[in-house]
């Protein structure tokens, strides 16, 4: 069954404590793993798009990685302003050209 | 700025209610979605489109309908709203073979159903 696992539900960093959001999937024909952020009462925001093993992408404090059986966010020195559910969503080849796979999130809170 | 716009950011409606949900979006995306979210359970596909007057079920259609009459606005129906359907639900588009940009999404409507 294809499935896509966030760890952990939650998450509290002091200002400055480098850590990494993990997600780990099950899918047949990865065709894309993307992360997103969302704020409280918001809509997702798109971050990143990675496509093969190995990919990496960056932006500000924030670094994506992805292997064959799962997806890290790293966030390097977090500020308080970083705070904010991080999503992670997977799209298989065969469920159609658009749709995505939502897991349930991480909660990150950075205290100042 | 791309944008996609609910109409609502809250509602309250009572059960039986036959409700309209209303999204549109400014960037001639041919793909709308509408998902819904709740604590715990993520967001889970309510139904998709990937054209004009075109539609397809997605993971949870049951007591939902939609409506796309034109390329730009996509219309979630609660034919007759439970109190089970409160939830917070978002609209989103994309662009055909774009996955370099994911989905836009608006800022949600909450729904309560009392």
């Amino acid at each position: 069954e294809d499935q896509v696992t966030q760890s952990p539900e939650a998450l509290r960093l002091q200002e400055g404590e480098s850590s990494s959001l993990n997600c780990s999937y099950t899918v047949s024909g990865l065709r894309g793993l993307f992360w997103y952020r969302q704020d409280p009462g918001k809509g997702p925001e798109f971050l990143f798009t990675l496509y093969s093993a190995g990919e990496e992408k960056e932006k500000e404090r924030l670094k994506a990685t992805l292997t064959k059986k799962e997806s890290f966010l790293h966030i390097t020195a977090p500020k308080p302003e970083d705070s904010a559910t991080y999503l992670c969503a997977v799209q298989a080849s065969w469920w159609g050209a658009n749709n995505l796979f939502f897991g349930t999130g991480t909660r990150l809170t950075v205290i100042p | 700025d791309v944008k996609v716009t609910q109409s609502s950011r809250y509602l309250v409606k009572r059960t039986g209610e036959k409700v309209f949900l209303e999204c549109v979006q400014d960037m001639d995306h041919e793909n709308m979605f509408w998902y819904r979210q709740d604590p715990g359970l993520g967001l889970r596909l309510i139904y998709f489109s990937y054209d004009v007057k075109m539609k397809e079920k997605g993971d949870i259609p049951e007591g939902y309908s939609v409506s796309r009459e034109k390329k730009e606005r996509f219309s979630l129906i609660l034919e007759s709203a439970s109190t089970n359907q409160t939830s917070m639900y978002l609209c989103a588009s994309s662009l055909s073979g774009d996955r370099d940009h994911g989905y836009t999404f608006g800022s949600g409507t909450r729904l309560t159903v009392v």
